[in-house]
């Protein structure tokens, strides 16, 4: 069965310090990986994908995600955190019916 | 304009009222999507289209729901006799093409509220 899986459901991290959102994944075909921001209101914003062609993923914001197959892993990480970046973050297996983790809420202290 | 719209932003309704939620996709997108969104959940996939077609509608949780696209472009989510446990972010999501790598833009989503 295809799933996703994102340990924590809030992190919190200091204004300048490094932002790890964790995401595990579990797909019996070689996977297409998203994650997505989400702000109050809003709808969700790719941030980035993993489409296979590279296994470290750069997107907007500074954000960065790398796939791991041997772990099922596709982590975002951020060297700098702002306070900007607070939002809700899903990570996602790609497919005609989407599978999207329970979310990350990340908190950025000043 | 530009991304994907949805109305009404908020609805309340009273148990057993039925509800009808628009989307407007980006233009020229070929598939379009649904979600529910429960608090403090993912969102969780409930049909899509390819053009005017219904190619999956298994997520829908009753026969309550039913979704439409007529003409392959606006679509519309109709819950009947709504009940308490509908109450949920509901996002409409438009892609180019149907494909399990292509992005999806989603709209801001329709609150739904259930008294």
């Amino acid at each position: 069965a295809q799933s996703v899986t994102q340990l924590g459901s809030h992190v919190s991290v200091s204004e300048g310090a490094l932002v790890l959102l964790r995401c595990n994944y579990s797909s019996s075909v070689p996977p297409y990986l998203f994650w997505y921001v989400q702000y109050p209101n809003q709808g969700l914003q790719l941030l980035l994908k993993y489409t296979s062609a590279a296994t470290l993923v750069k997107g907007i914001n500074g954000f960065e995600a790398e796939f791991k197959k041997s772990e099922t892993s596709f982590h975002l990480t951020k060297p700098s955190a702002h306070m900007s970046d607070a939002a809700e973050y899903f990570c996602a297996l790609g497919g005609f019916k989407t599978i999207f983790g329970a979310g990350t809420r990340l908190f950025v202290k000043a | 304009g530009a991304g994907v719209s949805q109305s009404p932003r908020y609805k309340v309704a009273k148990r057993g009222q039925d509800v009808a939620l628009r989307c407007d996709p980006i233009s020229g997108h070929v598939s379009l999507f649904w979600y529910q969104q429960a608090l403090g959940q993912g969102p969780e996939f409930l049909t899509y289209f390819q053009n005017e077609a219904q190619l999956d509608k298994s997520g829908l949780p009753s026969d309550r729901f039913f979704a439409e696209r007529p003409e392959g472009s606006v679509s519309t989510l109709k819950i009947q006799r709504t009940q308490q446990e509908d109450s949920a972010v509901y996002l409409c999501a438009s892609s180019l093409f149907t494909s399990s790598y292509n992005e999806q833009f989603f709209g801001p989503g329709t609150r739904l509220t259930v008294l």
